[in-house]
Order: C-alpha cells, then structure tokens, then sequence
C-alpha cells in the first residue's frame, strides 16, 4: 500500500514532441507529490509537485495532471528538449509524515 | 544557489569496517534527510531528522546505521560494520520545512 507504480520505465522522444509519465498510486494518506528530475551523477531535483486539492498544475513546460478518484497522477513535458533527457522520478507523501516514497524511475531520452 | 554539499563523492570499504557519511545541508534548514538508491532501483527513505533528533526512520534503518548533526553545520550517517547489500549511492537531502527537499549529489558507497 506504500507503493507508488510508475511507467513506463523507459521513454524515447523527439524534440518538440510531448513527453508523459505517469504514476499511480494505492494509499488514500498520501497527500503531497512530488516529481524529480535526476541527471547522471547528480541527486534528484525538485521539478514540480501537487497536493490532491489541485486537478493540474503547470510551471513552464512542465504540468503534473492529477486524478484523485482514479488514484493517478502524472506529468506532462511539452515541448521536450535534448537537455530534459534525464530520469524522472514521481513520489508521494502521506499527510502525517515528510518521507517521500519514490517510484521506480522513467528514463527520458529527448533526440533532436 | 545554495546546495547540499556531500563528502565524500565516492567510498570504497571493506565488509565489516565502519564508514561515515558527512553532509552538509543549506543552512537556513531545518530538517534533514538521509536516502539511498541501489544501482538501478528507486530512491528509498532511510531517515529523518528535525529539532535534533530522529523524527522518522525506515525498515532499513536498522541498529547498524546512526545518524548525528555534530557541530550544527554537519550531518552524518555512520553505517557501523558495513556489508555487501549496503552498495549503494547516499543521497542527503534538507529542506525548510517538511517537503521540498534539496538533495546533494550524492556517496557512492562501494562495499567489497
């Protein structure tokens, strides 16, 4: 119940094209999520995050879509660029705690 | 911008021997974090703390593994008598408040 699935693990884009990954989740005390971005030999870094009041939320070309019935979320790249080639990793937190649990990872490769 | 500084980038160990894992967090946080990622798995929660002590701690978190802010500008993870299965990069992360995190670039702990 702790999980959080996330797909695909692998994705491949071209640029200018969309790029969506979703995740999808069991736990109704999950309340904060979070996308991470994470270059090779870097830590994950903060790209954007919902709480489930919000249906969307968008910050530049990134939007995170949210359906807190279907249990899902998931985030969309518009646009995508050789430099968003990275590893995404979606994550959720329940409302009475600051630990993040982390999904498995989508690797994004954006080729010009 | 500010960042979590991690030392070192890469430690090699031996099965058995004590290794220390220092951090340095941003330093208007208050809570702070310690994660690892097995090679090609996800992120996994290992421990928090705030108001120096262990607010929250996972499974993997077990005796072998203590956690100390020494001179309130450091943050360590002590893994007494490492083995093989602790291979793993440690990431530190520290945020203001609950959430938001900014990791650090991570130790690759190699245990041979």
């Amino acid at each position: 119940q702790q999980q959080v699935k996330q797909s695909p693990q692998s994705l491949i884009v071209q640029k200018g094209g969309i790029s969506i990954i979703n995740c999808a989740y069991e736990n109704t005390a999950f309340d904060y999520f979070p996308w991470y971005q994470q270059f090779p030999g870097k830590g994950p870094a903060l790209l954007i995050a919902i709480r489930p009041d919000v249906s969307e939320k968008k910050e530049g070309r990134f939007t995170i879509s949210f359906n807190k019935s279907a249990k899902q979320f998931s985030l969309h790249i518009m646009d995508s660029q050789p430099g968003d080639s990275a590893t995404y990793f979606c994550a959720a937190s329940p409302w009475n705690t600051d630990k993040l649990i982390f999904g498995t990872g989508t690797r994004l490769q954006v080729f010009p | 911008e500010p960042e979590v500084t991690q030392t070192p980038s890469h430690q090699v160990t031996q099965m058995g021997q004590e290794v220390i894992l220092r951090c340095v967090p941003i330093s208007n946080h208050l809570y702070f974090y310690w994660y690892r990622q097995i090679l090609g798995q996800k992120v996994e929660f290992l421990v928090s703390f705030y108001n120096n002590e262990i607010s929250e701690k996972s499974e993997i978190f077990d005796d072998q593994f203590s956690v100390e802010r020494p001179d309130g500008s450091n943050f360590t993870l002590k893994i007494r008598s490492t083995k093989l299965e602790d291979s793993a990069m440690y990431f530190c992360a520290s945020s203001v408040g609950p959430h938001g995190y900014t990791f650090g670039s991570g130790t690759r702990l190699t245990v041979v």
